[in-house]
């Protein structure tokens, strides 16, 4: 069963924008949430993680929000830009198990 | 300082036969994940290698199965191969079994199964 859910399956936003994409996990025992970037032919790369201690993390234009109680944590992108376009994962896991990925988010930024 | 490098890039079988994919770790790096990851989905944990053994293994049959060397390189190899196991097969690193957050990826191997 998929552990992590993550929605919306894609999503354009115009140069400059904000793109949010949302993921929900039911194992409460998960204590590790990075998302990561994906670009065609690569393989996934951190782009930024947080643990269930704080509640917002920022690096640059992406930011973590998590909601422990709503077991629920989101991907900000501020100031979208063209190569900002790729699919996005947001991923979920206990200190040294394995990742549980979400399904994914492509991420469409027009110029 | 090469990151994960993993070979072939493109590899396409037929039903029935047997495929070993290669991985090589980030230098410094000890611990080898594999990762399958089907079309518009996102990657599924197959296994992890550490000191030479099998420390951890995700929902995969008995098809799927890794070696890890003494130089921390790593096989995977999948016999009797079924269409369904077209995609791409990505290989992870990290230094420690407890190190998720520096887990880096390599590119992967497309594989087609026909």
């Amino acid at each position: 069963q998929q552990q992590v859910k993550q929605s919306p399956q894609s999503l354009i936003v115009q140069k400059g924008g904000i793109s949010i994409i949302n993921c929900a996990y039911e194992n409460t025992a998960f204590d590790y949430f990075p998302w990561y970037q994906q670009f065609p032919g690569k393989g996934p790369a951190l782009l930024i993680a947080i643990r269930p201690d704080v509640s917002e993390k920022k690096e640059g234009r992406f930011t973590i929000s998590f909601n422990k109680s709503a077991k629920q944590f989101s991907l900000h992108i501020m100031d979208s830009q063209p190569g900002d376009s790729a699919t996005y994962f947001c991923a979920a896991s206990m200190l040294g198990y394995k990742l549980s990925f979400g399904a994914g988010t492509t991420v469409t930024v027009r110029a | 300082d090469a990151g994960v490098t993993q070979s072939p890039t493109h590899l396409i079988k037929t039903r029935g036969q047997q495929v070993t994919l290669r991985c090589s770790p980030k230098s410094g790096h000890d611990t080898v994940s594999w990762y399958q990851q089907a079309l518009g989905q996102g990657p599924q944990f197959i296994f992890q290698y550490y000191e030479e053994e099998e420390r951890q293994r995700g929902n995969f049959p008995d098809r799927f199965s890794g070696h890890q060397f003494p130089n921390y390189s790593s096989e995977l190899n999948v016999n009797a191969l079924l269409l369904g196991d077209s995609a791409l097969y990505l290989c992870a690193s990290s230094l420690g079994l407890a190190a998720n957050e520096k887990l880096f990826f390599g590119s992967g191997t497309q594989l087609s199964v026909l």
